[in-house]
């Protein structure tokens, strides 16, 4: 059964950049098509960030299109994101998840808070 | 920036049937299929219902979803305290060349 558990700093500065990995266990990231991540404003609804494809090609939400990028490591057996220029806007619960066949969430990690803050 | 719209709340006593909706458009839920998510309080999301009316193997058959033209729905049936949670509709949208959720509905249980 997939685990997925996210990392990354809790705290992050305003302009500065969010990273965050998110290690995958019990299969190989190779064996899902699709990877992606999700996100939470404190007492807010989900909001959906991006995703990658097997092949590498990515989608990504139009409204962080310009500051976001999502990667996949094999050799790690991990799934990045980096969001750049970050405001008070961008805290949220991240979440990553593997997609089904049709790319929607079906396996989730448990979420990581990040506060963008000074 | 969502466009799936959902009630905010929906309520019943344990054994009613509850029913959530979520309105798209032609760009989404009219060409595409839906999905339902269930978010017990502080926990991550849980994939409940896939492709409109499939159920991944584990979740009760009390749950189903449905889809017609460009609304969704889902349906609780023998409401349980243990279903109180928040819910949200999910599906691509060609306009946005994005996935949306929707707004979300929150479900108490009397």
């Amino acid at each position: 059964q997939v685990q997925l558990q996210e990392s990354g700093p809790g705290l992050v500065k305003p302009s500065g950049t969010l990273s965050l990995n998110c290690a995958v266990f019990g299969v190989s990231i190779s064996s899902s098509k699709w990877w992606s991540w999700v996100r939470q404003p404190p007492e807010k609804g989900l909001e959906w960030v991006g995703d990658i494809y097997e092949s590498g090609s990515t989608n990504y939400n139009p409204s962080l299109k310009s500051r976001v990028a999502i990667s996949v490591d094999k050799s790690r057996n991990q799934l990045s994101l980096n969001l750049t220029f970050v405001t008070a806007a961008d805290t949220a619960v991240y979440y990553c998840s593997r997609g089904d066949s049709s790319g929607y969430p079906s396996d989730w990690g448990q979420g990581t808070l990040v506060t963008v803050s000074s | 920036q969502s466009v799936l719209t959902q009630p905010p709340s929906a309520s019943g006593t344990p054994g009613q049937r509850v029913t959530i909706s979520c309105s798209g458009s032609s760009s989404n839920i009219g060409k595409t299929y839906v999905y339902w998510y269930q978010q017990l309080p502080g926990t991550a999301p849980k994939l409940l219902i896939y492709r409109n009316n499939q159920r991944p193997s584990g979740v009760p058959d009390r749950f189903s979803g449905s889809k017609s033209g460009t609304s969704a729905s889902l349906a609780i049936s023998g409401l349980r305290s243990e279903d109180e949670a928040d819910y949200y509709c999910a599906a691509w949208d060609d306009s946005l060349r994005g996935r949306i959720f929707g707004t979300g509905t929150k479900v108490t249980v009397l």
